[in-house]
């Protein structure tokens, strides 16, 4: 988990709440992940960013909305609309020079809704 | 598209056994493969990868993986397994130039005395 940090560990909300879920890294990484984790479903995508001030959306970015304003930080807002927001979430960033491709993790945030 | 196939919810192997989880993956172009471990609400922590080079690649804490193009599979392996082992594991697979991994469902190891 080393150089990527999430906050908080553990997140509960209300629902009809947004609730923006923290992530920093200080590896000097250009690109940044977001993915959700369900049991029995593996890491979903939820939006990148490969560069400041620009990201994408992944395969699961209905009800999420992230912003990039710098390298460090990827933060990730689960709005009202996202229909079963409960759910582990993982940050990730990876270093886009030489042929590295691997992704870092940070230890994540379990966010529970009721 | 990219996917990535753990056939095996659970792998149960006894300590002292090889233990092997398998990964096959369907990319374009060439494939760029990892394993990562994860244990109980904690991130994924990275085991091994192959980009290019030898189709036999190792990792951390003994672990190994063989790539097979010809069978488009990247199976994770260990000569004599520990009880520490018993984590959940996930392949992830990327390639066409893009660096957008896709992983697969996990495989739960099991190691027991």
């Amino acid at each position: 988990d080393g150089g990527i940090t999430q906050s908080p560990k553990y997140l509960f909300r209300k629902e009809g709440q947004n609730v923006t879920l923290s992530c920093e890294q200080n590896l000097n990484h250009d690109a940044m992940y977001w993915y959700r984790q369900d049991p029995g479903q593996g890491l979903r995508l939820i939006y990148y960013s490969q560069i400041v001030n620009d990201f994408q959306k992944g395969d699961i970015a209905e009800g999420y909305s992230v912003s990039r304003e710098k390298k460090e930080s990827f933060p990730l807002t689960v709005t009202s609309a996202q229909k079963n927001p409960t759910a582990f979430y993982l940050c990730a960033s990876s270093s886009q020079s030489g042929r590295s491709y691997e992704q870092y993790f940070g230890p994540g945030t379990r966010l529970t809704v009721t | 598209a990219q996917s990535v196939a753990q056939p095996e919810d659970q792998v149960n192997v006894a300590e002292g056994n090889p233990l092997t989880v398998k990964c096959t993956y369907s990319v374009s172009g060439n494939p760029y493969l990892f394993w990562y471990v994860q244990y109980p609400n904690r991130g994924l922590q990275f085991l091994l990868k192959y980009i290019t080079g030898d189709n036999l690649v190792k990792g951390s804490y003994g672990f190994e993986a063989e790539f097979n193009k010809s069978q488009t599979s990247f199976h994770l392996k260990k000569p004599s397994a520990l009880v520490s082992d018993s984590a959940l594991y996930f392949c992830a697979a990327g390639g066409g130039g893009g660096n957008k991994l896709t992983f697969g469902t996990g495989t739960q190891l099991k190691v027991e005395l």
